[in-house]
């Protein structure tokens, strides 16, 4: 069973507006969170980060927000952009270095 | 140019035939890792390795081995490959996959398909 859930295989965002990607975990001991991007025919790149201590971590455009007690994060794009474009992975870890994906959602910035 | 190299990009084989996708970084990373992604499951880690000679189980280890002798790299391979395992491969390395300043780098990706 997956540790890690994204429950929206796509999501469509007019240019401009703001894009929010859900991600939801199970295992009460990840505390660790991350997000990827991965365009095709290439790897995932790192997004951001955020730590179990911390609630909201911002970086430009971007910002993830963790509710731990609902075990749910999210993350935020303002103002989408086309070449925004991509699957993004959301991935969480507990102790021992291991990571744990989510099956990733398809976003889709229109001009 | 710092980077994760995997070879070969593209790989067709048949079931039982032993394999090797190598995976090699020029980054002085002591974390590396290993993942498969799949339709529907995202990506799921395979093995990861600490440090040379550190190995460790992921979330689906069944039917692949992979050995750290040199820092730099970190092979996967598949005693015997069966069609199940057909999958796009990706590589990572690391310094400190859990420092916040730090992330895993991936490679480009494996597309191994087993007939």
């Amino acid at each position: 069973d997956q540790q890690v859930k994204q429950n929206s295989p796509s999501l469509s965002v007019q240019e401009g507006r703001i894009s929010i990607l859900n991600c939801d975990y199970t295992n009460s001991m990840f505390d660790y969170f991350l997000w990827y991007k991965k365009y095709p025919a290439e790897g995932p790149t790192f997004l951001i980060s955020i730590s179990s201590i911390k609630d909201k971590n911002e970086d430009g455009r971007f910002t993830v927000f963790l509710n731990k007690s609902a075990k749910h994060l999210s993350l935020h794009i303002v103002p989408s952009q086309p070449g925004d474009s991509a699957v993004y992975f959301c991935a969480a870890s507990g102790d021992f270095n291991k990571f744990y994906f989510g099956s990733g959602t398809k976003l889709n910035v229109k001009p | 140019e710092a980077q994760v190299t995997q070879n070969p990009r593209y790989l067709i084989t048949v079931t039982g035939k032993k394999l090797t996708v190598t995976c090699s970084q020029n980054m002085n990373h002591e974390y590396m890792s290993w993942y498969r992604q799949d339709p529907g499951l995202g990506l799921r880690q395979i093995y990861y390795s600490m440090n040379v000679e550190v190995t460790d189980k992921g979330d689906v280890p069944e039917g692949y081995k992979v050995s750290r002798k040199e820092k730099r790299n970190f092979p996967l391979i598949l005693e015997s490959p069966s069609p199940n395992q057909t999958s796009l491969y990706f590589c990572a390395s690391s310094f400190s996959p859990r420092r916040n300043t730090d992330t895993q780098y991936f490679g480009p990706g494996t597309r191994l398909t087993v007939l």
